[in-house]
């Protein structure tokens, strides 16, 4: 069955850009009509969605962050990528990717990768 | 944006029933999505499009949604359903998807 991993480094310098990537095994990226996404949570915090790119290209972004984040997908190697630029001690989060499938539900997640903003 | 609120927690005994509420401006007119998440892990779809159940989820899990309410059930709680529960919607007013504010479920 698909599962989802996200990679990236933990430790992240602030003014500098995050950038996470999210492996796609079990399946092709690019079959079936979903969405993938980015997902963050604060320690002790709620979920708060990030963006999301469907595999044309195509991105919708969390007005809220909109202006730092890049999503891309590279289907030649099953990922899609996640970038936040400018980020601060608030963009500390556990990173999750996941496939939003039919009216909007994110059925498969990966295990998520905690990011931590420090100097 | 929209905004969807949740109750911090909520209490049961096992084997009652739990109920999570969750609240939104004409929420009914959305698909509403609910995940379980326990300490230290991804969360897991328990409920979608409202009330329909992921496979392996169990039956004791229902959901329904009208007017200003969607409200997620617990049947024949057990100690296995401690965990925080999250709504989500899409908001297509503004083109992103929108979480609850999520609630802790303790079952005493």
């Amino acid at each position: 069955q698909v599962q989802l991993q996200e990679s990236g480094p933990g430790l992240v310098k602030p003014s500098q850009t995050l950038s996470l990537t999210c492996t796609v095994s079990g399946g092709s990226i690019s079959s079936g009509s979903y969405y993938w996404s980015w997902i963050r949570q604060p320690a002790g915090k709620g979920l708060e969605w990030i963006g999301r790119i469907y595999t044309s290209g195509s991105t919708n972004y969390n007005p809220s962050l909109k202006s730092r984040v890049t999503i891309s997908v590279d289907t030649s190697k099953n990922q899609f990528s996640l970038k936040l630029s400018s980020v601060t001690a608030a963009d500390t989060a556990v990173y999750y990717c996941a496939r939003r499938f039919g009216e909007g539900a994110f059925d498969i997640w990966g295990q998520g990768t905690m990011v931590t903003v420090s100097s | 944006s929209y905004v969807l609120t949740q109750p911090p927690s909520v209490s049961v005994a096992p084997g009652q029933t739990a109920r999570i509420t969750c609240g939104g401006n004409n929420i009914g007119s959305k698909s509403v999505h609910w995940y379980q998440q326990k300490p230290g892990q991804a969360p897991v779809l328990v409920v979608y499009d409202d009330s329909d159940r992921p496979s392996g989820i169990p039956e004791r899990f229902s959901g329904s949604n009208s007017g200003n309410t969607a409200t997620l059930t617990i049947s024949r709680v057990e100690a296995g359903d401690e965990a925080d529960y999250y709504c989500q919607v899409w908001d297509s007013s503004s083109d992103h998807y929108v979480f609850g504010t999520g609630t802790k479920v303790t079952v005493l």
